[in-house]
């Protein structure tokens, strides 16, 4: 089993709303990544987990903060955010057992439309 | 600085119609190449890794190769159904056991009937 789910599939929010987008994986992955994607363009990282610890942040704005509560799970938790933010959120994990396969399966991604 | 660039950034077959998307890299230290296909507003979905140079890989239609400085996606006789964009992604290194990927800009490939 390769998959990756998240929740919302689609997000309308306005600018002073708080949400959170949710991804679960199990297929006992240590490694879970966010990422960001605009039409057109290729997915722009914006936080890695290992080990349910925070390894990378893309300086990624304080308006998005990460939270990885277990292996199993990570959240994106939105405030504040810009119009400009409207995008495709895309969750990934891997195994994490770098460099050899270290693929990293892609969920359907949340659609996040800010108003 | 580490670079991947994908050519052509659109191509447009005939059902049946072989071709060859391209993908070059300029990366201190190789550690992997992937591929994806991407449908309109779905995540990616994982269709290959290569490692070292001489590899070559296959699923169906496709087929992935790999030398020092680019990769190839090879589609044979491709169906209307193979209509997506195709990212490849270079594996960069990182501190830990996560990985970090750079992508290409990809390639929209559209094929009709």
């Amino acid at each position: 089993d390769t998959e990756v789910t998240q929740t919302p599939k689609h997000l309308v929010m306005g600018m002073t709303n708080k949400k959170s987008l949710k991804c679960e994986q199990h297929m006992g992955h240590r490694a879970m990544y966010w990422y960001k994607q605009k039409a057109k363009k290729p997915p722009e990282l914006m936080f890695v987990y290992s080990y349910e610890k925070l390894s990378i942040n893309e300086s990624v704005p304080s308006r998005f903060s990460p939270e990885c509560p277990n292996s199993s799970l990570l959240n994106l938790h939105l405030h504040a955010l810009q119009p400009e933010d409207s995008a495709l959120y895309l969750c990934a994990s891997s195994q994490g057992r770098a460099p050899v396969r270290n693929e990293q399966f892609f969920g359907p991604g949340t659609r996040l439309t800010v108003l | 600085e580490d670079q991947v660039t994908q050519s052509p950034e659109a191509l447009r077959l005939q059902e049946g119609e072989s071709s060859s998307l391209n993908c070059s890299y300029t990366v201190s230290g190789l550690r992997g190449l992937f591929w994806y296909r991407q449908d309109p507003g779905k995540g990616p979905e994982f269709l290959f890794t290569l490692y070292s140079a001489g590899e070559e890989k296959e699923k169906e239609r496709l087929k992935a190769t790999l030398t020092k400085k680019e990769s190839f996606l090879h589609i044979t006789a491709p169906k209307p159904e193979d209509s997506a964009t195709y990212l490849c992604a270079v594996q960069l290194r990182v501190p830990g056991t996560a990985s970090k990927l750079t992508f290409g800009t990809g390639t929209r490939l559209q094929v009709t009937l």
